[in-house]
């Protein structure tokens, strides 16, 4: 059964330091894409970034990477140069190509706390 | 602002009651999906159309309806209350609905049964 695990309850960062959220997965399905999202404490979803399991480079925006490791079936979220305005719960998802369901399936999410 | 609209953003009824959430999704998306999040079940999968057809359905109550309609705005009656139903409900849409396809979220409605 597909499922997603992030197993780090709380993280805490500095401001400008980097911070590594984990995720990993698990399907049988050949297609699928992985994606990370954050809410803030004001509670809307934004979407963040997108690896999709044939791509051969790991996805990035801006201050954001995936660290895409199929073999692992790990996607962890590499956020850059931490701002105090990326503390946030963060979710990591999966959508399976088969099926013609767009559903996404989410891990129990990730809450950060950036420190100044 | 992810172009997602979802009235009204907060709603507080009482238990037996009806409700109707409001979604519209982005311009020249045709994929709307709901989702329900609480704090113990997380992120849940109710239910996705497409272009105004039901596409798949997750763990949505039969208390629970939804359509999407011709301009594809979409509409989520929840009957019936209960103290449980209370959570914060998502709507997202996308272009269409491959693997590729990022979701964007409007910003939720936040239902409190009392």
């Amino acid at each position: 059964a597909q499922k997603i695990t992030q197993t780090q309850p709380g993280m805490f960062v500095q401001e400008k330091e980097a911070v590594t959220l984990d995720c990993t997965y698990d399907t049988s399905d050949p297609s699928y894409g992985l994606f990370w999202y954050k809410q803030p404490s004001s509670g809307e979803m934004i979407f963040l970034i997108y690896q999709g399991s044939y791509d051969q480079q790991n996805a990035t925006e801006g201050r954001y990477s995936l660290n895409f490791q199929k073999a692992r079936k790990s996607a962890n979220l590499v956020i850059s140069a931490s701002q105090l305005g990326d503390s946030a719960m963060y979710f990591c998802a999966m959508r399976e190509g088969r099926g013609n369901t767009g559903k996404l399936i989410f891990g129990q999410g990730t809450t950060l706390q950036v420190k100044p | 602002d992810s172009g997602v609209t979802q009235t009204p953003k907060h709603l507080i009824t009482a238990t037996g009651q009806r409700v109707t959430l409001r979604c519209s999704p982005r311009s020249g998306d045709l994929s709307v999906y709901w989702y329900q999040q609480s704090l113990d079940q997380g992120l849940q999968f109710l239910i996705q159309y497409y272009n105004g057809e039901e596409r798949a359905k997750g763990n949505i109550l039969e208390r629970f309806s939804a359509q999407q309609f011709p301009d594809l705005h979409s509409e989520l009656n929840l009957s019936s209350l209960e103290l449980g139903d209370s959570a914060l409900y998502f709507c997202a849409s996308s272009h269409g609905d491959g693997a590729n396809q990022p979701q964007h979220f409007g910003d939720g409605t936040r239902l409190s049964i009392l």
